[in-house]
């Protein structure tokens, strides 16, 4: 079965500073790959996905994700972060367009001053 | 961009009860999704649905839960009877035909069960 590994439970960065969120997938093929964001008491908001081609994607927010597919990855990152990036972020994987979008248990990112 | 709306936004009912949970997708969207989120846990995939009919439905999904959307208004979620542990918030999502077509979710119904 597929799924979706976030091993970073909470991140704390200072703001300026870099993020990198880290999330490994498990399936066969290339699968379709998102990131979202969910602030407090709020549904969740894409950030970015990646289908194919280019592995570098750009989203929202100057947030940028690269797949790798012999790392089975798709790590996202932010160059300077802002205290409104306080937040948790998913990483979902869906096996096509219609099916079932399957979370990790999110990354929980507090952005000090 | 286009909304998914959810109503009610909360809901307390007593153990035993009936509940319904509404979702109006986004209009051109025939995928309807339901997912389960526990306090401060990830997001739960329930069913999923297309064409009148339950595509994938998860082991959360309960014989106590069912969905329909009837002549093409609200997708809804019901479960009957609710327990205690059906306490989360449930958010539903849609999406289009396209292969690569976007997810987009609602802002969720927060289901209390006593």
């Amino acid at each position: 079965a597929q799924s979706v590994t976030q091993p970073d439970a909470r991140v704390t960065v200072s703001e300026g500073a870099s993020l990198q969120l880290r999330c490994k997938y498990s399936y066969s093929a290339t699968p379709y790959l998102f990131w979202y964001v969910q602030y407090p008491r709020q549904g969740l908001q894409l950030l970015l996905k990646y289908y194919s081609g280019d592995p570098v994607v750009q989203g929202v927010n100057s947030f940028e994700a690269e797949f790798s597919k012999s790392n089975s990855s798709f790590h996202l990152q932010k160059a300077s972060v802002h205290w409104s990036d306080s937040a948790v972020y998913f990483c979902a994987l869906s096996i096509q367009g219609g099916r079932a979008l399957i979370f990790g248990t999110g990354t929980t990112v507090s952005v000090s001053p | 961009g286009p909304k998914v709306l959810q109503i009610p936004s909360h809901q307390i009912i007593d153990m035993g009860q009936m509940v319904t949970l509404n979702c109006d997708p986004v209009s051109n969207h025939l995928y309807f999704y339901w997912y389960k989120q526990i306090l401060g846990q990830q997001m739960e995939f329930l069913v999923n649905f297309y064409n009148g009919k339950v595509m994938e439905k998860s082991k959360l999904f309960k014989d106590q839960f069912s969905v329909e959307r009837p002549d093409g208004s609200y997708f809804t979620l019901k479960i009957q009877p609710t327990a205690l542990e059906d306490s989360a918030v449930y958010f539903c999502a849609s999406s289009s035909t396209y292969a690569n077509s976007d997810y987009t979710f609602g802002s969720g119904t927060r289901l209390l069960v006593i």
